[in-house]
């Protein structure tokens, strides 16, 4: 039981293209998230949904889409690469509920040259 | 808004010292989670510790401990006899119901163990 898979785990485009990062989860919960993580700024809230067909914009939307048609699934678009859009992708997770931690993926390395 | 704030890039500890890692955090809402977050050279992100705004007591878990102090909005981590394993980045988060539950992260401490 993976419990959340990220893929691919690492990924090198160029600019403009088109690149979905993929999050798969096998815990049913009800939230999942989408980070990035950049030297200095810690981990940035990108988009974050509280139930299928349910999403919102976190700090730093611009330039991603999210969709989430499964429970089970949270894949995060970028329509156009950019340079800027460089970093470690993090999917993670949260049960229902006022408590509760973060699960985290283990990551997804993107480079755009 | 800045609502998380790790004022200590690095830290350097000798092995099986203490060390306290400082997180301070602003919110106006009575409801929210503190939490502490690992994440070693190898990336992943690994959940330490939390603690919840009405709880009267500090968080422990295993050598961590959450040094919860309210009035100050502080909730700096404290590991106990500091093994080698323990370098890694270190990372204060802030939970806000009213916000749908979204975290706030701060950037960051980076603590080296040194043999």
């Amino acid at each position: 039981d993976a419990g959340i898979t990220q893929s691919p785990r690492y990924k090198i485009t160029e600019t403009g293209r088109q690149v979905t990062l993929m999050c798969h989860q096998t815990w049913s919960h009800s939230y999942m998230f989408w980070y990035r993580q950049d030297l200095g700024h810690g981990l940035r809230l990108i988009y974050y949904s509280a139930a299928a067909d349910i999403t919102d914009k976190g700090e730093v939307p611009d330039g991603y889409v999210v969709s989430r048609s499964k429970t089970e699934n949270f894949p995060l678009t970028l329509e156009s690469a950019t340079r800027s859009q460089t970093s470690v992708y993090f999917c993670a997770t949260k049960l229902a509920g006022d408590t509760g931690e973060l699960f985290f993926g283990e990551g997804s390395r993107l480079t755009v040259l | 808004a800045q609502k998380i704030t790790q004022t200590q890039p690095g830290m350097f500890v000798q092995e099986k010292e203490a060390v306290t890692l400082d997180c301070t955090y602003d919110t106006s809402d009575p409801s929210y989670g503190l939490f502490w977050y690992k994440q070693p050279s190898s990336g992943e992100m690994i959940f330490l510790i939390y603690q919840g705004s009405y709880d009267q007591q500090n968080a422990t878990e295993g050598r961590y401990s959450l040094n919860f102090q309210k009035a100050r909005k502080s909730a700096n981590l404290v590991i106990s006899a500091s093994q080698l394993g323990d370098s890694a980045m270190y990372f204060c988060a802030m939970s806000l119901v009213n916000t749908g539950n979204q975290f706030y992260f701060g950037t960051g401490t980076s603590l080296t163990v040194i043999p």
